[in-house]
């Protein structure tokens, strides 16, 4: 099974400031077709997760530009600029690339 | 709009069953493929299962192989997932999730909570 490692935040972040959230993948996420298939979801306190980005770096339908995918084939990160008190939660990032789907164990967002 | 709403959920005791359902609306349901995901109190979110658009394929988490089983009814637009054995470690919400496209998940349920315990 595939991995999925993420990091933690220095909370609580100053509202207004960036948070970059880091995942890394025990195998490459790049597949042949060129894509890179690495998800972000973002679970607020008692909702479910909420799709943000697919493909490492493209921002799911309604998603504010705020938020930012990037990454290599196993490295991976999602910024957001400026947050904002909704922005509270977990971020979750999971690969699409193989079955069983994983995910990582989550990163903590506060806000001060 | 797109809704998926799961029942089934309740207090069992270990080695019971119990059946989780979802029902969706608001899209062509026979189109897409559906999955079901759980997070234990305070945890990550673990994949389980998923079923294609016409039941003929299904897969299964090595966790739950052999106790769990997803069937799906195209006419009533709902996805069900049988529960069996059950252990105290498979306490969680679970959740359904529709899949964009071999890509993500973009829709899902509220979650039905699932408590296994003597």
């Amino acid at each position: 099974d595939i991995v999925m490692t993420q990091g933690a935040l220095p909370n609580p972040v100053p509202s207004g400031q960036s948070a970059s959230i880091t995942c890394q993948s025990s195998k490459s996420l790049l597949h042949r077709n060129g894509k890179t298939y690495l998800n972000w979801y973002l679970q607020r306190p008692g909702q479910s997760p909420q799709f943000l980005i697919y493909w490492m770096s493209t921002r799911a339908s309604g998603v504010s530009d705020r938020f930012s995918g990037s990454g290599s084939g196993t490295d991976f990160t999602l910024k957001i600029s400026s947050v904002e008190a909704e922005d509270v939660g977990i971020y979750y990032c999971q690969q699409f690339l193989e079955y069983p789907l994983t995910f990582g164990s989550g990163t903590k967002l506060e806000i001060k | 709009e797109v809704q998926l709403v799961e029942s089934g959920g309740g207090f069992v005791q270990p080695g019971s069953s119990l059946k989780v359902s979802c029902v969706a609306s608001g899209f062509t349901f026979s189109s897409f493929v559906i999955h079901w995901f759980r997070q234990a109190p305070e945890n990550g979110i673990e994949w389980l299962a998923y079923i294609n658009t016409d039941s003929s394929s299904a897969l299964y988490a090595e966790t739950v192989k052999g106790r769990f089983t997803i069937s799906r009814d195209n006419a009533k637009h709902t996805v069900d997932m049988q529960l069996s054995s059950l252990r105290s470690e498979d306490t969680a919400m679970y959740f359904c999730a529709r899949e964009t496209g071999g890509v993500g998940f973009a829709y899902w349920g509220q979650g039905t909570l699932v408590t296994v315990s003597s």
